[in-house]
């Protein structure tokens, strides 16, 4: 089957770095995507990545490794606003059918 | 301003009254979905839709119908909603790379 899993919970202090880990399993693989929650929100899109490597927006980057089914998310300079939850996607048998992970919740305190 | 909006946003019901929740998006966008999200389960697709009269199951269908009959519109429809189907459900559609768009949420109690 296909499935993806990342931690439930990290917490993390104002200031520092934090990395959330997903690992997938899929038939076919089309990229992995990263999305944002806040409590009470809507999902929001965060990052992208299709190929091999690292991909930097601003504080968060994105690192997927093919070989090793594994990406992460990177959270650098982390401010009490990133306290929210964060899921991996996959899209499974086409860019249409995504799967998410059950999601990691991040906690940052001063 | 580029948006997924839903209506209603909260919706309390009794078990077998049918009730739609109506999704619009208005960047032109091909492929709309419909999502729960429950407690520890993340967000579970539950259809989806390629284009215009093009609908499929997602992986918890059970319950709901769909229907694509303008590219703007995905209304999700529970025919005889029941106490397991109260959730959280969203309304998405997609634009280039897989990147989802998703709707403010409808928040949904079927007493």
């Amino acid at each position: 089957g296909q499935s993806l899993e990342q931690p439930s919970e990290v917490t993390a202090v104002e200031g520092a770095i934090v990395q959330i880990n997903c690992t997938y399993q899929t038939s076919g693989f089309y990229g992995l995507s990263w999305y944002q929650q806040h409590d009470g929100g809507a999902p929001t899109f965060l990052s992208y990545n299709a190929l091999d490597g690292l991909e930097e927006t601003g504080r968060f980057s994105s690192f997927l490794s093919r070989s090793d089914s594994y990406g992460y998310l990177l959270l650098q300079e982390l401010q009490m606003k990133d306290s929210a939850s964060y899921f991996c996607a996959v899209p499974r048998g086409g860019y249409n059918k995504l799967i998410f992970g059950a999601g990691t919740r991040l906690a940052v305190h001063p | 301003e580029a948006q997924v909006t839903q209506n209603p946003r909260y919706l309390i019901t009794v078990t077998g009254k049918k009730l739609t929740v109506t999704c619009s998006q208005n960047m032109n966008h091909e492929y709309m979905s419909w999502y729960r999200q429950d407690p520890g389960l993340g967000l579970r697709q539950i259809y989806y839709s390629m284009n215009v009269e093009v609908t499929d199951k997602g992986d918890v269908p059970e319950g709901y119908k769909v229907s694509r009959k303008e590219k703007r519109n995905f209304p999700l429809i529970l025919e005889s909603p029941s106490p397991n189907q109260t959730s959280l459900y969203f309304c998405a559609s997609m634009g280039r790379g897989g990147t989802q768009y998703f709707g403010p949420g409808t928040r949904l109690l079927v007493l």
